[in-house]
């Protein structure tokens, strides 16, 4: 059982290149989230979803897109990317919303 | 919108001592989570809050949400070198699907 996938696990971007980040859960869970975490600021939430075909904004959407064509998997992208998007990229599902929060490895995302 | 403040940011004890953070939160909170994070790994869930005055224990491990359901703490006792890692708190406002997630505390524990 492999829980949440994230893919890559490290990508370094010059300023302007694009990228998707891939998050794939084989939990059958209905929710699923993209986090950011930099030192000394927790964690981020950026995007969210609620179930297939939907997402929502977090608390800092700026800069990312995303979507959930299929209920296992949760695509972040990067259309422009800056060196203020330099972060580890956190993925996470839960069964509903007030569940617990299931992450996967991370991504470490350097943009020069 | 919703802020949960965390303290101490950082804390080093030595094998043996007991260790606690605190979790407040500007608003009422309905339920709040707590993860560990070892270095370099991934946030893990260990417990979840969702009664007034709740407390709740698992090992050397002790949870409590506070009365008015807008503060948490945890307290490990007798920490080993095992406890070390981020403790993170994260608190859901009402209905929101969200978690709102402090900056957390590091603990090290010196051998």
């Amino acid at each position: 059982n492999a829980g949440v996938t994230q893919t890559p696990k490290f990508r370094v971007l010059k300023t302007g290149q694009s990228m998707t980040l891939l998050c794939a859960q084989d939990m059958n869970h209905e929710y699923m989230y993209w986090y950011r975490q930099d030192p000394g600021m927790g964690l981020r939430l950026i995007h969210y979803s609620v179930g297939e075909g939907t997402t929502a904004k977090g608390e800092v959407p700026d800069g990312y897109n995303v979507s959930r064509l299929k209920k296992q998997n949760f695509l972040l992208g990067l259309e422009s990317a800056a060196p203020s998007q330099t972060s580890v990229y956190f993925c996470a599902s839960s069964t509903v919303g007030n569940q617990p929060q299931h992450f996967g490895d991370g991504t470490r995302l350097s943009i020069l | 919108g919703q802020q949960v403040m965390q303290i101490p940011q950082y804390q080093h004890v030595q094998e043996g001592e007991d260790f606690t953070t605190y979790c407040n939160s500007s608003t009422t909170l309905s339920n709040i989570q707590w993860y560990k994070q070892r270095p370099g790994g991934h946030p893990v869930f260990l417990i979840q809050l969702v009664k007034s005055g709740e407390v709740k224990k698992q090992k050397r491990l002790t949870f409590q949400f506070g009365e008015a359901k807008k503060n948490s703490s945890l307290h490990i006792t007798a920490t080993q070198t095992t406890d070390v890692g981020t403790y993170f708190c994260a608190g859901r406002g009402g209905s929101n699907y969200k978690l709102t997630f402090g900056k957390g505390t590091l603990l090290t524990v010196n051998p």
